[in-house]
């Protein structure tokens, strides 16, 4: 079946302007997951819902950042007034339940190049 | 809180030769460990895990052990090939809540095979 998937591909955006990044999860995925991959902060993870709820945001790098779902499907992460050290890989991953067993499995990433 | 400490490298093995990348962690609870591969230019894959002390977890000639009473989760291959190329990480994740919801993923080892 369809894996996860997020788009745009690349973004290229200029310093303090807003950015959104999608993610579609693997189809009955209660569980979606948003990380943050840099060359100097390695794979952090920021941010999950399960359904539509995220319960935690305390990962999140600062309130510049944001991030909904709907439908118990498609998320988004908007970051807001972008800086230059937003710049990384943004990855999305999705898992059948959220319990600690469950394998997480992960789109192929939004580059994200603040100018 | 919770962390995954494993050798950054590069590594640098002939082909053929014994592979192993050290994996050691702390966690507040009782992890679920698991070991993720990014081959270049490719997305993030699951490549084996274990759920409980004294799981093997294995997959393509991959094995790794969860040893609780060393806290490590070593990633062992008996013969690697060119193709085994690639970025590997380790990570574990616990129960809900708190902000433990998601991976806590190590620096990531980069492996490289030369024929």
């Amino acid at each position: 079946g369809a894996g996860v998937s997020q788009s745009p591909s690349n973004k290229v955006t200029e310093k303090g302007k807003d950015v959104e990044l999608r993610c579609d999860p693997i189809s009955g995925h209660t569980a979606l997951y948003w990380y943050r991959q840099s060359l100097g902060q390695g794979l952090e993870f920021l941010i999950y819902f399960q359904g539509n709820s995220a319960p935690d945001k305390s990962g999140l790098p600062s309130d510049r950042f944001s991030a909904e779902r709907t439908g118990g499907s498609v998320s988004t992460l908007t970051i807001q007034r972008t800086q230059q050290e937003d710049s990384a890989v943004y990855l999305c991953a999705s898992s059948k339940t959220r319990d600690r067993v469950s394998e997480q499995y992960f789109g192929p990433g939004t580059r994200l190049t603040v100018t | 809180g919770n962390s995954v400490t494993q050798m950054e490298g590069p590594v640098t093995l002939s082909e053929e030769a014994f592979l192993t990348i050290n994996c050691t962690y702390t966690a507040t609870g009782y992890p679920s460990l698991f070991w993720y591969v990014q081959y270049p230019g490719e997305g993030l894959q699951l490549l084996l895990k274990a759920t409980k002390a004294d799981d093997k977890g294995s997959n393509k000639g991959f094995e790794a052990t969860y040893r609780k009473e060393t806290t490590s989760f070593h990633l062992e291959k008996g013969s690697v090939q060119v193709s085994d190329s690639a970025v590997y990480f380790c990570a574990l994740k616990i129960g809900s809540g708190g902000g433990a919801d998601g991976l806590t993923f190590g620096k990531g080892t980069h492996l490289i095979i030369q024929p």
